[in-house]
């Protein structure tokens, strides 16, 4: 079935430190992908998604690629902030299901 | 103004009793749903509706009822409370009237819920 696959937690780094998070998916047709973000004490909110081979999503110095022949969706950032502390869930959703499948989610600690 | 809301933020109850938890969304989107957090923070979905009808029902004890009365509203009933029904329950909408899943879905404040 479908899944998500994401790196283990938590995530420790210092401020202005690159970040990358793996995400890898298995899906039996062609999914779209989700980077969603949860501040503590909230709900998730989009941070970026793609929906083709090859597409960037990007949003807030975010960005992650749809990588169809490694299957992934690993997101990166150049320089983390304090307030990216967060958990971050990739998920997907494959083609005609109508919900999303979630990785475990991975925690973010940035120190300053 | 609130896109999605759920009532109430928080819930602590007994076992055995049954409690509802309600979702409002004022997007305008065709599809709504119900996602449980477990501790580790995994999420999973449990209902989905799209325009009243129900599309998604995941394997969910039958305990759990979902309720939509219009569709800008989709409440979680839920019976028999049990103590590994502590969670946070999540309603999401999204747009679109085949309620595929590759549309952006908007995540409420989540529930919290806990059985003692």
């Amino acid at each position: 079935g479908d899944s998500v696959t994401q790196m283990e937690g938590p995530v420790t780094l210092s401020e202005e430190a690159f970040l990358t998070i793996n995400c890898t998916y298995t899906a039996t047709g062609y999914p779209s992908l989700f980077w969603y973000v949860q501040y503590p004490g909230e709900g998730l909110q989009l941070l970026l998604k793609a929906t083709k081979a090859d597409d960037k999503g990007s949003n807030k110095g975010f960005e992650a690629t749809y990588r169809k022949e490694t299957t992934s969706f690993h997101l990166e950032k150049g320089s983390v902030q304090v307030s990216d502390s967060a958990v971050y869930f990739c998920a997907q959703a494959d083609t005609g299901r109508r919900a999303l499948t979630f990785g475990s989610g991975t925690r973010l600690q940035v120190q300053p | 103004d609130t896109a999605v809301s759920q009532t109430p933020k928080y819930l602590v109850t007994q076992m055995g009793n049954d409690k509802s938890i309600k979702c409002e969304q004022n997007l305008g989107h065709d599809t709504m749903y119900w996602y449980k957090q477990d501790s580790k923070k995994f999420l999973k979905i449990m209902f989905s509706y799209n325009n009243k009808e129900l599309i998604i029902n995941e394997t969910v004890p039958n305990r759990f009822s979902p309720k939509s009365p219009d569709k800008a509203h989709l409440n979680l009933h839920i019976n028999s409370l049990e103590l590994g029904d502590s969670a946070v329950y999540f309603c999401a909408s999204s747009q679109g009237s085949r309620g595929l899943a590759a549309d952006t879905q908007y995540f409420g404040p989540g529930t919290r819920l806990t059985v003692l």
